[in-house]
């Protein structure tokens, strides 16, 4: 069974620029969650979906930053512009009927913007 | 707000040794749940164990454990006969709909 799919594992850009990260969550799970984990900020939660509708976006930083869920196989966070404060790990996790259930975490994007 | 707090920042254990691991959390809610999550040098996170705020009983994964006190909103994590590949952060974090983490804690294993 593959696991949740994040796609770049590794991103470097100039600042100003867009950048578009992919997340393919565990076929069947209901609930998909971005994270972002930084030295200074640990882990933190910044949307999630349930069946492919935002429910919380109270963690995303600012306007700039932006998820999309179009279909139950695959979402979207994307940032524009970027800047070099953006730059940190980026977790996709989803999971089964979420509450209480565990959150199965994706390989993470390690985004560095210049 | 809902907090987690992991006051080790870093430990280490003697291969074969055990080790717990500290984790305290404040909330006013009744029903959660409570995980520790593993983040090896590959960055990936993964569950090392799990347990429900209404069950009394401890949970246990093989050398994993867990010392779970719902009135001190305390969850250690206790494991037995450390092995090299136990080496990692160490991040606690409960919630219901939302998890909240700890800032983890590095545990080092001494061969």
């Amino acid at each position: 069974d593959a696991g949740v799919i994040q796609s770049p594992r590794h991103e470097v850009t100039e600042m100003g620029q867009e950048v578009t990260l992919r997340c393919k969550p565990i076929s069947g799970h209901d609930y998909l969650f971005w994270y972002r984990q930084t030295m200074m900020r640990g882990l933190e939660l910044l949307i999630y979906f349930n069946n492919n509708v935002p429910i919380d976006d109270s963690g995303m930083p600012e306007d700039r930053f932006s998820a999309k869920m179009p279909n139950a196989s695959f979402s979207t966070l994307k940032i524009q512009p970027s800047e070099p404060r953006d730059s940190a790990v980026y977790f996709c996790a989803s999971s089964f009927r979420n509450l209480g259930e565990t959150q199965y975490f994706g390989p993470g994007t390690r985004l560095l913007v210049l | 707000a809902q907090t987690v707090t992991q006051s080790q920042p870093e430990m280490s254990v003697q291969e074969a040794e055990t080790v717990t691991l500290s984790c305290t959390y404040d909330t006013s809610e009744s029903d959660y749940y409570l995980f520790w999550y593993k983040q090896p040098p590959s960055r990936q996170m993964i569950l090392v164990i799990r347990q429900e705020a209404y069950k009394q009983q401890n949970a246990t994964e093989n050398r994993f454990s867990v010392n779970f006190q719902k009135a001190a909103k305390s969850f250690s994590l206790k494991i037995s006969d450390s092995q090299l590949g136990d080496a990692a952060m160490y991040f606690c974090a409960f919630g219901n709909e939302k998890l909240t983490f700890g800032t983890g804690t590095r545990l080092t294993i001494i061969p």
